[in-house]
This record gives C-alpha cells, sequence and structure tokens, in this order.
C-alpha cells in the first residue's frame, strides 16, 4: 500500500493562478480531508469528504474548492491564489469510527508570490 | 469552538530522560484523541490513539492518557533518545469519525545526545 500520495511536494504560484493539489489513497477509506498547516496556527481544517459525491466545509474553506468522484482521489482546487493561501497542505483519510487513527500524506509545500 | 493546546511549545532534554507532553481541550465532549509525530518537512505519523472510554494506551516507551473529564490529555516518553526529535502534535475528535481533527500547535522536542 502506498498510504496516501500527494502531488505536488512544491509548488510556487503568482497570485491570481489557480492550481490542483491532487490526493490519492489506496486503503478503501470512505472518508478524506484537507488541512492547511501554518506557523503558530496548527493544522486547520479546510474541506473535508464523508464519501463519493459528498463534501462539506471545515473551519477554514474560503478560497478553495473539492470535489470527489471517486473513492480514492480528492482533490482541493485554488481558484485565485492569493499570499495569505502560502502554507503546507495535508491530505489524510481513515475508515471512520471513533477508533479508526486518520493517515496522512507527505504534504505539499506552496508558496504564492 | 473546540480549542486545543498543547504545554510546552518546545522542550529540550538530554537523552536518557523521561518527560511528558502536556495537551489539553475546552469541549470534554470528544470521542479520542489522537498523538502524533511530525518530522521536520514530512507528514503527520500516528502514535497513539485512545479512545474516549479509555484511560490510556501504550506503545512501547510511549503512553498517552486521558482524562476526558478534566480536558487533558499526557504523553509520556521513557529513556528519551535523539531520535525521537521531532514536534508532537495532540488532535481531538468532536465529531465521532475522525475525519475532523481539531489540532494543538504542537511541541517541538530537541533530545541532545
Amino acid at each position: 500500500n502506498a498510504g496516501v500520495t500527494q502531488t505536488p511536494k512544491f509548488q510556487v504560484l503568482k497570485t491570481g493562478q489557480s492550481m490542483t493539489l491532487q490526493c490519492a489513497q489506496d486503503m478503501n477509506h470512505e472518508y478524506m480531508s484537507w488541512y492547511r498547516q501554518d506557523p503558530g496556527m496548527g493544522l486547520r481544517l479546510i474541506h473535508y469528504s464523508v464519501g463519493a459525491g459528498i463534501t462539506d466545509q471545515g473551519e477554514v474553506p474560503n478560497g478553495y474548492n473539492v470535489s470527489r468522484s471517486t473513492t480514492e482521489d480528492f482533490p482541493l482546487r485554488l481558484l485565485s491564489a492569493a499570499p495569505s493561501q502560502t502554507s503546507v497542505y495535508f491530505c489524510a483519510s481513515t475508515n471512520g469510527g471513533t477508533g479508526a487513527e486518520q493517515y496522512f500524506g507527505p504534504g505539499t509545500r506552496l508558496t504564492v508570490t | 469552538k473546540q480549542e486545543v493546546t498543547q504545554i510546552p511549545a518546545a522542550l529540550s532534554v538530554p537523552e536518557g530522560e523521561n518527560l511528558v507532553l502536556n495537551c489539553s481541550f475546552t469541549d470534554s465532549a470528544i470521542y479520542n484523541l489522537q498523538w502524533f509525530r511530525q518530522d521536520p518537512g514530512k507528514g503527520l505519523t500516528s502514535l497513539l490513539l485512545i479512545q474516549s472510554s479509555q484511560r490510556e494506551q501504550t506503545s512501547g516507551r510511549l503512553n498517552a492518557s486521558l482524562d476526558k473529564s478534566s480536558g487533558r490529555s499526557t504523553l509520556y516518553i521513557a529513556a528519551s533518545q535523539p531520535g525521537d526529535s521531532a514536534t508532537y502534535l495532540c488532535a481531538v475528535d468532536s465529531g465521532g469519525s475522525n475525519y475532523k481533527l481539531t489540532f494543538g500547535k504542537g511541541t517541538l522536542l530537541t533530545v541532545n545526545p
């Protein structure tokens, strides 16, 4: 099992550009989530999905879109990048349930200039 | 709104010392609490998950305890080693399926040879 994979590892964007961060898992997990990690802020939930075709907003959803057409994939789209979106983005997945651990990908480090 | 606090923010100890990391949360209505380890520039690795009905979990030199009523958890590391140097993150699940975690800001641990 590759677990949770994310691409790209690093990305530099100019303000106003759009891009998609890719996330895939091969564990057949129903639940997937996107977090951003900023210095001094910890990890914050952006969007999550409880199954194919079902997504919802987390704590900091503005400026991001998600969709979940398959169980395996959960891409995060930045519609018009802003310097405030400079961050490290982590994708995670879990089977769900109170005893199920959440597994994280290696992260994408995004810089918006 | 759930808030998670970790104290101390940073800790430096000599090799071989036993140490305790602290985590507190404001809303005791949690389903579980998870401790993660994060190495610089890497993703998160799950260390221990304690369900709300449990008091503690152990894995090797690590022991995590949970006192839900007082909103506290501790991670005890026995006989610390330089390889334990990392950031340790505490996260709580208030939703029940472990895909919407609230994280603390972490404790940066340095174990000196």
